[in-house]
């Protein structure tokens, strides 16, 4: 496929569970992205990370928390989530997003319902 | 704030015939990019066709084009020769390095190809 895998592919938690979400990217690239995909809506962009820092935090609620331990690796942690968080949840890389014209590869998401 | 928006949410279309898809985009910079994307159901978003704005000609993939009217913030997407494989959402996007490269997506549009 892309080269962006992501684990699980499904995940179904309660609201007082803590659980993450894994991305792994195998194309070399040092950016990572978390978005979020709801039914009817536009993707949303939650977080960028470039070289390891984070260099995008989009207005996102605490519940969510991100980490990157390298280039090839981000997570998104997950805790008391709300239902209304139930989505897909979309990883993509690229080369460092200063530079010009680099596509993003994204991975094929977790699908999340939160019960 | 750049905003996208593409006005079709779905669109049929029968197999081996040409379908068209508009997008509309807000933006007062003059140097960005424009991306169709597609995802198929249950897999994963891969990139169609990228337009630089700073560039005349119309992109070309295969059977995929764009019709990029710069002055009238214009990007349609053509598909020709439509085959069942092309069903997919079809989402187009905006980056600019104004606003940080960050990746703005339109709402979607459903294609549907019939036998």
């Amino acid at each position: 496929e892309t080269g962006v895998t992501q684990t699980p592919r499904h995940l179904v938690m309660g609201m007082t569970n803590k659980k993450s979400l894994k991305c792994e990217q195998h194309l070399g690239h040092n950016a990572m992205y978390w978005y979020k995909q709801s039914a009817k809506k536009p993707l949303e962009l939650m977080f960028v990370y470039s070289l390891e820092e984070r260099v995008e935090n989009n207005s996102v609620p605490s519940r969510f928390s991100p980490e990157c331990p390298n280039s090839s690796h981000l997570f998104l942690h997950l805790h008391t989530l709300q239902p209304e968080d139930s989505a897909l949840y979309l990883c993509a890389s690229s080369q460092d997003p200063s530079g010009r014209g680099y596509e993003q590869y994204f991975g094929p998401g977790t699908r999340l319902t939160v019960t | 704030a750049q905003t996208v928006t593409q006005s079709q949410p779905e669109m049929s279309v029968q197999e081996a015939e040409t379908v068209t898809l508009s997008c509309t985009y807000d933006t007062s910079e003059s140097d960005y990019y424009l991306f169709w994307y597609k995802q198929p159901p249950s897999r994963q978003m891969i990139l169609v066709i990228r337009q630089e704005a700073y560039k005349q000609q119309n992109a070309t993939e295969n059977r995929f084009s764009v019709n990029f009217q710069k002055a009238a913030k214009s990007f349609s997407l053509k598909i020709s020769d439509s085959q069942l494989g092309d069903a997919a959402m079809y989402f187009c996007a905006y980056r600019s390095r104004a606003a940080g490269n960050k990746l703005t997506f339109g709402g979607g549009t459903r294609v549907l190809v019939k036998p």
